[in-house]
């Protein structure tokens, strides 16, 4: 059962546009949920977090929507700069027990 | 400050065989997870330790094990391995976790089993 879904593998955007990451996830118990990135050959790295008591996070030129009716969040970069492609998994953490999904590719165009 | 450390970076074994991943968290960090990464699974949860104690488990067969030390330090143990244990194993750290600053990665370790 995958409690943290990320429906689309793959995703290309325009450099200079936005990009628009999207998350699923069917536990209500999660108490904050986080987007890492991933290169080739690294170990993710942290982006964002957001509490579930909150519906938004900014940090620079990420921001993080938490929907927690629909169960879902996002995570938007703008604007798409070549250094954002990437693997990015969303996860949700529940007593320091995290899921994660299972990853979307961002390329980003020239 | 120096990251999170994996040893080794890649290790090739055969079936049956057992193997022993280290990690050596970021200073200070108590918390220390382990996670299994596959192209067809992303990333999957094992467990988790906290001051020497495993306080979360995932959903592995117990051939499946590890250890903290009281310097923080992990290991993680695989024994009677299967080829469909290759993967790339990480370890992510944390001071305290459960308040959503999120866990630093090491670079993993690469296991081959054949």
């Amino acid at each position: 059962d995958q409690q943290v879904k990320q429906n689309s593998p793959s995703l290309s955007v325009q450099e200079g546009r936005i990009s628009i990451l999207n998350c699923d996830y069917t536990n209500s118990m999660f108490d904050y949920f986080l987007w890492y990135k991933k290169y080739p050959a690294e170990g993710p790295t942290f982006l964002i977090s957001i509490s579930s008591i909150k519906d938004k996070n900014e940090d620079g030129r990420f921001t993080v929507f938490l929907n927690k009716s629909a169960k879902h969040l996002s995570l938007h970069i703008v604007p798409s700069q070549p250094g954002d492609s990437a693997v990015y998994f969303c996860a949700a953490d529940r007593d320091d027990k995290i899921i994660f999904g299972k990853g979307t590719r961002l390329h980003i165009l020239p | 400050k120096a990251g999170v450390t994996q040893t080794p970076r890649y290790l090739i074994k055969t079936r049956g065989q057992q193997v022993t991943l280290s990690c050596s968290p970021i200073s200070g960090h108590r918390s220390v997870s382990w996670y299994q990464q596959t192209p067809g699974q992303g990333l999957q949860f094992l467990f988790e330790y906290f001051s020497e104690t495993q306080r979360n488990k995932g959903n592995f067969p117990g051939r499946f094990s590890g250890r903290q030390f009281s310097n923080s330090r992990s290991e993680m143990n695989v024994s009677t391995l299967e080829l469909g244990d290759s993967a790339l194993y990480l370890c992510a750290s944390s001071a305290d976790p459960g308040i959503g600053e999120g866990y630093t990665f090491g670079s993993g370790t690469r296991l081959t089993v054949v």
